[in-house]
């Protein structure tokens, strides 16, 4: 299986602040044929199942802020709130869909300071 | 726009079978992959599987054993059994679409998930 190890397991940030959170995999998701990175992002609210917000590393989904942004190529990728607002405290996950079984980043949980 | 909606018992008997259904609505389930996901009480996300709408299947190897998952797109329907259910098998789950990986690959529309206690 690949691991995907997210760090930090959480952070603070204040209020218009950057926020950037690290997703590392321990093989490459790149997938050779079509030349993407098969690693998508979610944003996870309390109560709430998890909300789409960056596919092939670094594609938004529609109607997603451009606050967001994803970045990084085969094994190490980054999401980075570029300034962080309040509804955006939740939980995010990294999720790597290259091999089966896919799977999930543990999440990192963000705060505002 | 595209709704999902699982439905099932919220508690099973340990060594008893885990029933759910995610009816989907405002949309056509042809041309994606139907996902089941599930996340113990605070914790993470752990992928189950997913079946095209023409029938092809993926399971997790670490629950292939005791997994299936159906597709009825007459009823806009599909389905996760999970057999002998222990107390790790408590948690949300969650039934998901999935995009192609050609279309982008990502888990774009998921119900609200329901939950289950053993």
């Amino acid at each position: 299986d690949i691991v995907m190890t997210q760090s930090p397991d959480s952070l603070a940030v204040s209020l218009g602040e950057r926020a950037t959170i690290n997703c590392k995999s321990s093989q490459s998701v790149f997938y050779s044929p079509e030349s993407k990175n098969y690693l998508a992002w979610y944003q996870q609210k309390p109560g709430q199942p998890p909300k789409l917000l960056i596919y092939w590393a670094s594609t938004r989904e529609s109607g997603v802020p451009d606050r967001f942004s994803g970045s990084g190529s085969g094994t190490d990728f980054t999401l980075t709130i570029s300034s962080l607002q309040a509804e955006d405290v939740a939980v995010y996950f990294c999720h790597q869909y290259s091999t089966t079984p896919r799977t999930f980043g543990q999440g990192t949980k963000v705060e505002i300071k | 726009q595209l709704q999902l909606q699982e439905s099932g018992p919220g508690l099973v008997r340990p060594s008893e079978t885990l029933s759910l259904t995610c009816t989907v609505s405002g949309g056509s389930m042809n041309n994606y992959y139907w996902t089941w996901i599930r996340q113990p009480p605070g914790k993470g996300l752990e992928w189950i599987g997913y079946i095209y709408y023409s029938g092809s299947i993926s399971y997790n190897p670490s629950l292939q054993s005791r997994v299936t998952i159906l597709v009825d797109t007459s009823k806009s329907q599909f389905s996760l059994r999970l057999s002998s259910v222990t107390a790790a098998d408590m948690a949300v789950y969650y039934c998901a679409r999935k995009i192609a990986d050609a279309a982008g690959g990502g888990l774009d529309v998921w119900g609200q998930g329901t939950t289950v206690a053993v």
